[in-house]
């Protein structure tokens, strides 16, 4: 695709429910990343994927979290027995190589609510 | 703990106003870069700059890094209503990949 695309857009859970978050990067991108957003707030740093290297998951607040990337390509993030606190948007990025002049290309985010 | 602190969080000006916003760290970064996000949209990237020292103009926006690559800053000269949302510094963490935000400055232009 021409983006980075994030799937489902929105999604309300009961909470305890486990959620699956899906991201598509552009085609050839090496890197992804996901990040948390709170309303209003930054990016806080989840996991970062870079090639066939074992992923950064220094992020991850609590082992109720993990993250797949399948083939090099496709991320889902899984979040098992939500938790309110857990709402929030979920971005996911992808970029072509890892360096400094690299850019991240955003998707549109997953906006997760427990209720 | 915030690795990157913004400041200031909020700014509301009136158009035309001058307004700087800082990005620090005690961190050194390979790289450091500057986004905006709109509403219900993922951050786009507006700059980035990666050498010690480095200033970068993108039309009415000067973006700096600091000598020793921990700091930058984000000046607008004479702001207006479309230069409005939240921007947020990223920082490549040296010798990493890993890119870490600011936790933003939420910029409001009044017409």
């Amino acid at each position: 695709g021409a983006g980075v695309s994030q799937s489902p857009s929105n999604k309300v859970t009961e909470k305890g429910k486990d959620v699956e978050l899906r991201c598509d990067p552009i085609s050839g991108h090496t890197a992804l990343y996901w990040y948390r957003q709170s309303l209003g707030q930054g990016l806080e740093f989840l996991i970062y994927f870079q090639g066939n290297s074992a992923p950064d998951k220094s992020g991850l607040p609590s082992d109720r979290f993990s993250a797949e990337r399948t083939g090099g390509s496709v991320s889902t993030l899984t979040i098992q027995r939500t938790q309110q606190e857990d709402s929030a948007v979920y971005l996911c990025a992808s970029s072509l190589f890892p360096g400094r002049n690299t850019e991240a290309f955003f998707g549109q985010g997953t906006r997760l609510t427990v209720v | 703990t915030q690795l990157l602190e913004q400041s200031p969080q909020f700014l509301s000006i009136q158009e035309g106003e001058n307004l700087t916003v800082y990005c620090n760290s005690s961190s050194v970064f390979s790289s450091l870069q500057w986004y905006r996000q709109e509403p219900g949209e993922g951050p786009v990237l507006l700059v980035t700059v990666v050498t010690g020292g480095e200033v970068k103009k993108l039309k009415r926006l000067t973006f700096q890094f600091g000598d020793a690559r921990k700091d930058s800053s984000l000046h607008i000269t004479a702001a207006q209503p479309g230069d409005t949302g939240l921007y947020l510094c990223a920082g490549l963490i040296q010798g990493a990949q890993k890119l870490v935000f600011g936790q933003g400055t939420r910029l409001t232009i009044n017409p």
